[in-house]
């Protein structure tokens, strides 16, 4: 069956560190992968998205992601946490077939530290 | 900002009673979709519609139903509110077209506490 897996349920980092948030997938093609932030109390926003082209892609607040197919994995990165970072990230996919809901991991909770 | 508007945003309603989540997007999206969201962050489908009077069931059973009667609005009604219905409910959409790359946009989400 098709999953999503971010195997941090819970990172903390300190404030003006490097942050990477892990995300697996398992499909037998490559398909359309997003990252998503939710702030407390709200829904979620797209921080960015990849189905092709370069596999680093570049998304709002700083965030980047880098797809690669051999490991199935498409990790969130920003290279210095803000306070203001602090939040609940999901990453989601959708079969290449594209017809589909999205599937969404069970999210990684980032706290930030003075 | 994505345009959908989800009400109430906060319901405490007592055992038993029907009650209605609403939402509303005016981006025109032909999809729209409901997802649960307990407490540990996980999000589950519970129903979603691809156009006007489509409706599909999610991965998560659920005991509320949906109507799709216009293209805007997907609202999500409980028959008889239980304790174990206590979640937040947050409804997207996206555009048909863009195929798989379309995302989706979210509403801030409403708030049940069945007491």
């Amino acid at each position: 069956a098709q999953s999503v897996t971010q195997p941090d349920i819970h990172i903390t980092v300190s404030e003006g560190a490097s942050l990477e948030l892990r995300c697996n997938y398992s499909y037998g093609a490559t398909p359309y992968l997003f990252w998503y932030v939710q702030s407390p109390g709200q829904g979620l926003q797209l921080l960015l998205k990849y189905f092709s082209g370069d596999t680093l892609v570049q998304g709002i607040k700083g965030f980047e992601a880098e797809f690669k197919r051999s490991q199935s994995s498409f990790n969130l990165r920003k290279p210095s946490v803000h306070w203001s970072d602090a939040a609940e990230y999901f990453c989601a996919v959708r079969p290449y077939s594209g017809n589909t809901p999205l599937v969404f991991g069970k999210g990684t909770r980032l706290s930030v530290i003075a | 900002e994505a345009d959908i508007y989800q009400t109430p945003r906060y319901l405490v309603i007592g055992t038993g009673k029907k009650i209605t989540l609403e939402c509303s997007q005016t981006m025109g999206h032909d999809k729209m979709y409901w997802y649960q969201q307990d407490p540990g962050m996980e999000l589950h489908l519970i129903h979603y519609s691809y156009g006007v009077n489509s409706t599909e069931k999610g991965d998560l059973s659920s005991e509320s139903t949906v109507s799709r009667i216009r293209t805007e609005h997907f609202p999500l009604t409980l028959e008889s509110a239980r304790p174990s219905h206590t979640s937040q409910y947050l409804c997207a959409s996206s555009a048909r077209t863009g195929g798989g790359n379309s995302p989706l946009h979210f509403g801030n989400g409403t708030r049940l506490t069945v007491t």
